[in-house]
C-alpha cells in the first residue's frame, strides 16, 4: 500500500512537499524505483521522477532544476520536493512503486490514490 | 504534448469490445504498458510488456503492439469497465513516457 500526504494549498513560489508512505514492502528491498507521478487538470499523466534504494535518481528533463525525490528507509517512506512552484504545478500527486530494465522499460504495479495539490495565494 | 498519443474517449455498448490505441515513436522499439483508473480510485497496471496481464486481472482485457502502435482491447465491455486509461513507455533517453489518457465510456 502507497499513501500519498501532504500540504493541499502551497503558495507561489514556495517550495511543495509530499510524503508517501509505504506498507507491506520496505522501501530498502533493492530492484523498485520509487516514483511521483502527476496529472494536471485537463492532462495526462506526468513522470516526474523516482529513487532507488541506493538514493540514485532520474528526473524528468522539465523539471530537473526543481525537483528533489528522497528517501527514508527508517521511516518507509519516500519523498517529493518540488520549488519555486507555479499555477502549472497544480496538480493530482501520486506516489508510485516501479520497475524498470535496460530490457523491458518501466512499469508501475502499485499507486497511491493520489493528493491534490494547488497553487495558489 | 505528449509524446503518446491516445483517442481522447471511447465509448462502447456493454458486451461489445472496444479498442483503445496508443501511438507514438517510442513504440517502435520500446514495449507498451496500460493502465485502468476508475474514478477516485489508484490506477490499476491491466497490461505491460505489450501482451503480458497481470495477476488478477481479466482475460477479457488484452493487448498488442504493431510497429509504433500500441493497441488494448477490452472484450465483452462491463460497466465495471469504464474509467480512464492510460498507455505509458520510456523514451529514447530511457525517460518515462505516458499517452494523455482515454475515457472509456460502456453504454
Amino acid at each position: 500500500q502507497l499513501q500519498e500526504s501532504g500540504p493541499g494549498l502551497v503558495q507561489p513560489s514556495q517550495t511543495l512537499s509530499l510524503f508517501c508512505d509505504v506498507s507491506g514492502v520496505s522501501v530498502s528491498t533493492g530492484g523498485y524505483a520509487w516514483t511521483w507521478i502527476r496529472q494536471s487538470p485537463g492532462k495526462g499523466l506526468e513522470w516526474i521522477g523516482y529513487i532507488y534504494h541506493s538514493g540514485s535518481t532520474h528526473y524528468t528533463p522539465s523539471l530537473r532544476s526543481r525537483v528533489t525525490i528522497s528517501i527514508d528507509k527508517s521511516q518507509n517512506q519516500f519523498s517529493l520536493e518540488l520549488n519555486s512552484v507555479t499555477a502549472a504545478d497544480t496538480a493530482v500527486y501520486y506516489c508510485a512503486r516501479g520497475e524498470t530494465s535496460r530490457s523491458s522499460g518501466a512499469l508501475f504495479d502499485l499507486w497511491g490514490q493520489g493528493t491534490l495539490v494547488t497553487v495558489s495565494s | 504534448s505528449s509524446e503518446l498519443t491516445q483517442p481522447p474517449s471511447v465509448s462502447v455498448s456493454p458486451g461489445q469490445t472496444a479498442r483503445i490505441t496508443c501511438s507514438g515513436p517510442p513504440l517502435s522499439n520500446q514495449f507498451t504498458f496500460w493502465y485502468h483508473r476508475k474514478s477516485g480510485q489508484a490506477p490499476l497496471l491491466v497490461i505491460y510488456k505489450d501482451t503480458e496481464r497481470p495477476s488478477g486481472i481479466s482475460q477479457r482485457f488484452s493487448g498488442s503492439r504493431s510497429g509504433a502502435t500500441g493497441t488494448l482491447t477490452i472484450s465483452a465491455a462491463l460497466a465495471e469497465d469504464e474509467g480512464d486509461y492510460f498507455c505509458q513507455s520510456v523514451d529514447s533517453s530511457d525517460m518515462v513516457v505516458f499517452g494523455g489518457g482515454t475515457k472509456l465510456t460502456v453504454l
